[in-house]
C-alpha cells in the first residue's frame, strides 16, 4: 500500500487566495483526520471523518475552513480566504476502525506558507 | 482539558548511549498513550501504543512505559544509534474509544556518531 498520500506537498500563496489541500486515506480504512502543526501551537486535530460523515469539527479554527469528503478515498480541506496566519503543516491521517484512539497512520503533510 | 508536556524539547547524546524520553499529562483519565516519531520534512509514524490497563510495550530496541496515576510516560531508547535521530511526540486520548488525541510538542533527538 502506498499509504496515505496527500497533495499538494508545498503550497505558497497570497494572502486572500483560496486554498484546497487534498488527501487519499489508505485503502479500506474507516477513519481520516485532519491536522495542523505549527510551532507555537503543536500538532492540533482540526477535523475527524468516520465513514465519510463529519463526526467531529470542534477544532476547525474558524468559517474560513472547510473539510469535506465526498467518498472513501478522498477528502479536501480548503481555506478560503487566506491569511498569513494559516501558515503551517498540514496532515492527513487515516485509521482502520471507527474510532480516534486507535493508531493514526499519516501521511507527509502539506506546507503551506501564505504570503 | 487535557496537557501534554515533553520536556526537554531537545536533546543531544552520544551513539551507544541508553536514553529515556518524558512525557507528562494532566488528566489521567486516559483510554490510551502514544508515542510517534517524526523525521524532518516527514509525517508521523506510530511506534508503540499502550492501552490504559497495560504499563509497558516493547518494540526492538524501544520500551514505553506508563504510569497513569502519576500522569507519566517514558520512551527508553537502548544503545542509541545516530538513525534514531527525530522529533518523538507522545500523545494521549481521554476515556472512551471515540476520544480524540492531545500531542505533545515533542523532543528533537539528535545522537551523535
Amino acid at each position: 500500500d502506498a499509504g496515505v498520500i496527500q497533495s499538494p506537498r508545498h503550497e505558497v500563496t497570497e494572502m486572500g487566495q483560496e486554498v484546497t489541500l487534498r488527501c487519499k486515506p489508505i485503502s479500506g480504512h474507516n477513519s481520516l483526520f485532519w491536522y495542523r502543526q505549527t510551532m507555537m501551537r503543536g500538532l492540533e486535530l482540526l477535523i475527524y471523518f468516520n465513514n465519510n460523515v463529519p463526526i467531529d469539527d470542534s477544532g476547525m479554527p474558524e468559517d474560513r475552513f472547510s473539510a469535506k469528503m465526498p467518498n472513501a478515498s478522498f477528502s479536501t480541506l480548503k481555506i478560503q480566504p487566506s491569511e498569513p496566519r494559516d501558515s503551517a503543516v498540514y496532515f492527513c491521517a487515516s485509521s482502520p476502525l471507527g474510532t480516534r484512539a486507535e493508531t493514526q497512520y499519516f501521511g507527509p503533510g502539506t506546507r503551506l506558507l501564505v504570503l | 482539558k487535557q496537557e501534554v508536556t515533553q520536556i526537554p524539547a531537545a536533546l543531544s547524546v552520544p551513539e551507544g548511549e541508553n536514553l529515556v524520553l518524558n512525557c507528562s499529562f494532566t488528566d489521567s483519565a486516559i483510554y490510551n498513550l502514544q508515542w510517534f516519531r517524526q523525521d524532518p520534512g516527514k509525517g508521523l509514524t506510530s511506534l508503540l501504543l499502550i492501552q490504559s490497563s497495560q504499563r509497558e510495550q516493547t518494540s526492538g530496541r524501544l520500551n514505553a512505559s506508563l504510569d497513569k496515576s502519576s500522569g507519566r510516560s517514558t520512551l527508553y531508547i537502548a544503545a542509541s544509534q545516530p538513525g534514531d535521530s527525530a522529533t518523538y511526540l507522545c500523545a494521549v486520548s481521554g476515556t472512551g474509544a471515540n476520544s480524540k488525541l492531545t500531542f505533545g510538542k515533542g523532543i528533537t533527538l539528535s545522537v551523535r556518531p
